[in-house]
């Protein structure tokens, strides 16, 4: 089945960028997500790219799609105490109306003061 | 604001009890999910729905039940609890189709069987 795959964990310094990695392997992916996680809550979308979009960029979030390499990433600029949360990433294929979407495992991100 | 809610938050039980997981949803999504997730932070798709008197078992086998009977609400049913059912459950819905607004989650229900 298809499968995404992300770095489990990641840590930074208060005020520096932070990039989180993941890989899918559906190329018939139409939308693909990033979900924010906060300790005891559920999964906030954070934001999402349409396939056909190289670069979505959204207040300090930049999210860039490499079709070719089947690869998405989620940059946090200035990154802050408040962004420690696990983050997911998820795809979506269009070609199958009703198909449920696929998540990564999620990547833990600290933020260091 | 929440458009889509768990009861309870938190539930402490003990072994052989039966328990049911309440989740709601406002928006009219035809589709509806339950994850189970530990500590380990994975997803786990336990369930799932695609509307009215439709349920269908997901990718991790589960020993838990759920029913469609109105669009809005989609509820969890362990028959008899067990501490392996020890975990955090998380609903979910969405629209037919993918699209920008992705799944929904609830807050979620943390489950402890002792």
């Amino acid at each position: 089945g298809e499968d995404v795959e992300q770095s489990l964990f990641l840590s930074v310094r208060e005020g520096d960028s932070s990039v989180i990695n993941c890989t899918y392997t559906d190329s018939s992916s139409t939308y693909l997500y990033w979900y924010k996680q906060e300790p005891g809550a559920g999964l906030q979308l954070l934001t999402y790219i349409f396939s056909n979009m190289d670069m979505k960029q959204d207040q300090r979030l930049t999210v860039l799609l490499n079709k070719k390499d089947k690869h998405l990433s989620l940059r946090i600029a200035d990154t802050q105490t408040g962004d420690s949360a696990i983050y997911f990433c998820a795809e979506s294929s269009g070609l199958n109306y009703g198909q449920n979407f696929v998540f990564g495992p999620g990547t833990r991100l600290s933020v260091l003061p | 604001e929440a458009d889509i809610y768990q009861t309870p938050r938190y539930l402490v039980i003990g072994t052989g009890k039966k328990i049911t997981l309440e989740c709601s949803q406002t928006m009219g999504h035809d589709k509806m999910y339950w994850y189970q997730q530990d500590p380990g932070m994975e997803l786990h798709l336990i369930h799932y729905s695609y509307g009215v008197n439709s349920t269908e078992k997901g990718d991790l086998s589960s020993e838990s039940t759920v029913s469609r009977i109105r669009t809005e609400h989609f509820p969890l049913t362990l028959e008899s609890a067990r501490p392996s059912h020890t975990s955090q459950y998380l609903c979910a819905s969405s629209e037919w189709s993918p699209d920008r607004d992705g799944y929904t989650f609830g807050s979620g229900t943390r489950l402890t069987v002792v």
